[in-house]
Parts: structure tokens; sequence; C-alpha cells
């Protein structure tokens, strides 16, 4: 399976804390993407890093790639209420494939 | 923005009956959609890739006569499961990329919850 693997699985911190996500993966990429999900809900898209960056930001969101590791990871900082979701990491090339996502808590 | 628009958004039907999912592109066109499956604190599973003006390519063991797919217009793509069970009880969730590009980001459906009884 091509499908990476994310940790933690569940993640429960204090509002304005950061929250680290990690993602694996298996195969060389071309970008990897990571993904919010609200409960009950569609995905949306956060952001996109291509193979030859190595940090992205946007808002309050960092994310760094290592392809040597196959790794990414998911930075939020000063995470609010509203940060509480699902994030998914997924790559692939005609196809996405999802890794298996972290369960992100804030606590108020 | 780009929006995707998926209905119903929740469904319970009856063992052996079919459901028809919708998957609207709006102000895109899409050539490409993808259908996804969720099961509950999972991942998302692709089923297949619906293809505008052919055939839908279906993953690996996913019953294409089980889950129809029908990709009638650049902005339109529908899924309908037939002689439903209760173990099809899912989250469906379709996606089109916006820019027809390998890898581009997804744009996607607030998903449909099945249920059936």
């Amino acid at each position: 399976s091509q499908q990476g693997e994310e940790d933690p699985q569940a993640l429960s911190i204090q509002e304005g804390e950061n929250a680290t996500m990690n993602c694996s993966y298996k195969t060389s990429i071309n970008n990897l993407q990571w993904y919010r999900q609200n409960s009950g809900r569609g995905l949306v898209h956060l952001i996109l890093i291509r193979s030859n960056e190595r940090e992205k930001h946007s808002g309050r969101l960092r994310v760094t790639l290592d392809t040597s590791k196959k790794s990414s990871s998911l930075l939020i900082t000063a995470s609010r209420a509203a940060d509480t979701a699902s994030y998914f990491c997924a790559q692939g090339a005609q196809k996405l494939v999802f890794g298996q996502g972290t369960r992100l808590t804030i606590n108020p | 923005g780009a929006v995707v628009s998926q209905h119903p958004s929740r469904v319970i039907c009856k063992s052996g009956t079919s459901v028809k999912i919708e998957c609207r592109s709006l102000d895109f066109q899409a050539t490409t959609m993808f259908w996804y499956r969720q099961f509950p604190k999972q991942s998302l599973m692709l089923m297949a890739t619906s293809n505008e003006g052919s055939k839908a390519t279906y993953e690996q063991g996913v019953e294409k006569d089980k889950f129809l797919i029908n990709h009638a217009s650049l902005t339109l793509s529908t899924l309908t499961v037939t002689s439903a069970h209760p173990e099809d009880s899912s989250f469906y969730i379709c996606s089109a990329p916006l820019v027809g590009q390998q890898g581009s980001p997804l744009h996607f459906g607030n998903g449909t919850r099945l249920t059936v009884t």
C-alpha cells in the first residue's frame, strides 16, 4: 500500500500551544499535501509542498519536508479551538493517497 | 473560490435498494473526479476515478457493478450504490482537482453519510 503513516494518531493540547503532526510516506513524490477535515465534513486543502522545497509557511501553518527520510511535518502555531479537526497528509501523482490522519483536539 | 457540491448530505435506505449520490463542480469544469470512502475515525480510501466521457477507473477490490459511476458532464459525476447492504454504510466523499494537473490540490464535497438499514 502506498498509504502513508501519521503520528500521533491523536493529539490533545491546550489552546495557545503549538501542535506538531508528522507524516511518513513510502514512495518518491513530486509534492506532498496537507488537508484538514472537520468532523462529518469534506476535506479542505491547507498547503502543498513540492519535493524541491524544504519548508513552507501559510499563516499559522508551517510544513517541512525531508525527502531523504520520506517524512513531512505540519506545525500549527498558537492553536485555537477552531483548529480542532483531523489532519491528513496526501501524496500521489495521478491520484492522491491519504495518510491515516491525526485527530487534533484543542482544549479551551 | 472553487466549490464542489455533493448531494445528499445524509441518506438512509433499506437493504436492497439503490442510492445515487451527486457531485457537482461549481464555477469550474472537472474532467476528472475522485470518489472516496471513509469509515469512522479512519482515512479516506480511494474507490474510483470518474472520467468525463469515458469509463470510470476502479481501485482494486471495488466492485464496479455495485458502485456505478457516471460522469455525465464536465460538472457532474454520480455514484450509485446498487443493492445496498448494511456493510455499505459509510461516508462517501467526492473531490475534483481545480487544475487538471497531476497531483494538484483537490476540492472536496462535504460528503454523504449513507446508512443502510
